[in-house]
């Protein structure tokens, strides 16, 4: 079956790293997107990984391991407006090439 | 930058109503997709298209139809609404390739009454 995982929620402290993870099960892996959703709002693009490894953009990186069915989000330099829910999905050969979505990890940051 | 906007950011309707969430996107998108979202749950998709006129079921198709007459334009309709569809519902369009991200609009949140 297809599932993913994520940590519900997760606190913070300002201008520290965080590491949110991710792992799935799917039959088909075709890619993992990460998203950002503050409340009330619209789901954002962060980051797109298809190959094992790190990619990196500004305070934000994303890892993959495709053999061990696993991401993470990584966010260093955390602010106050990084509060916010982080979602993960994996594209899916065998769902037509849509997307699965975890549930999100809520991510608290305290000052 | 996309632009996708939904018709109404709050909507109250009655049990029993015919309901229409419209959704425009300004990209010139191959890909539509409409979603709801509920607490604890991950988004789940109802329907998307992938082209004018044409539709396919998502995982959650059951009391909702759409349409897309024109590519710029995807239309969710609840047939004869209930309570169990009160939800948050999210609009989102992507191009064809591969890798391509959705964009997603600032929602829809229906309460049936």
């Amino acid at each position: 079956g297809q599932n993913i995982d994520q940590p519900t929620e997760m606190t913070a402290t300002e201008g520290a790293i965080v590491q949110i993870n991710c792992t799935y099960q799917t039959s088909g892996f075709n890619g993992l997107f990460w998203y950002q959703q503050h409340a009330g709002e619209a789901p954002t693009f962060l980051s797109y990984n298809v190959l094992d490894g790190l990619e990196e953009k500004g305070r934000f990186s994303s890892f993959l391991s495709r053999s061990k069915g696993y991401s993470y989000l990584l966010l260093k330099e955390l602010q106050m407006k990084d509060s916010a829910s982080y979602l993960c999905a994996v594209r899916d050969l065998d769902s037509n090439y849509q997307l699965i979505w975890g549930a999100g990890t809520k991510l608290i940051i305290k000052p | 930058d996309v632009k996708v906007t939904q018709s109404s950011r709050y909507l109250v309707k009655r049990t029993g109503e015919k309901v229409f969430l419209e959704c425009v996107q300004d990209m010139d998108h191959e890909n539509m997709f409409w979603y709801r979202q509920d607490p604890g749950l991950g988004l789940r998709l109802i329907y998307f298209s992938y082209d004018v006129k044409m539709k396919e079921k998502g995982d959650i198709p059951e009391g909702y139809s759409v349409s897309r007459e024109k590519k710029e334009r995807f239309s969710l309709i609840l047939e004869s609404a209930s309570t169990n569809q009160t939800s948050m519902y999210l609009c989102a369009s992507s191009l064809e390739s591969v890798g391509q991200p959705q964009h997603f609009g600032d929602g829809t949140r229906l309460s049936i009454l």
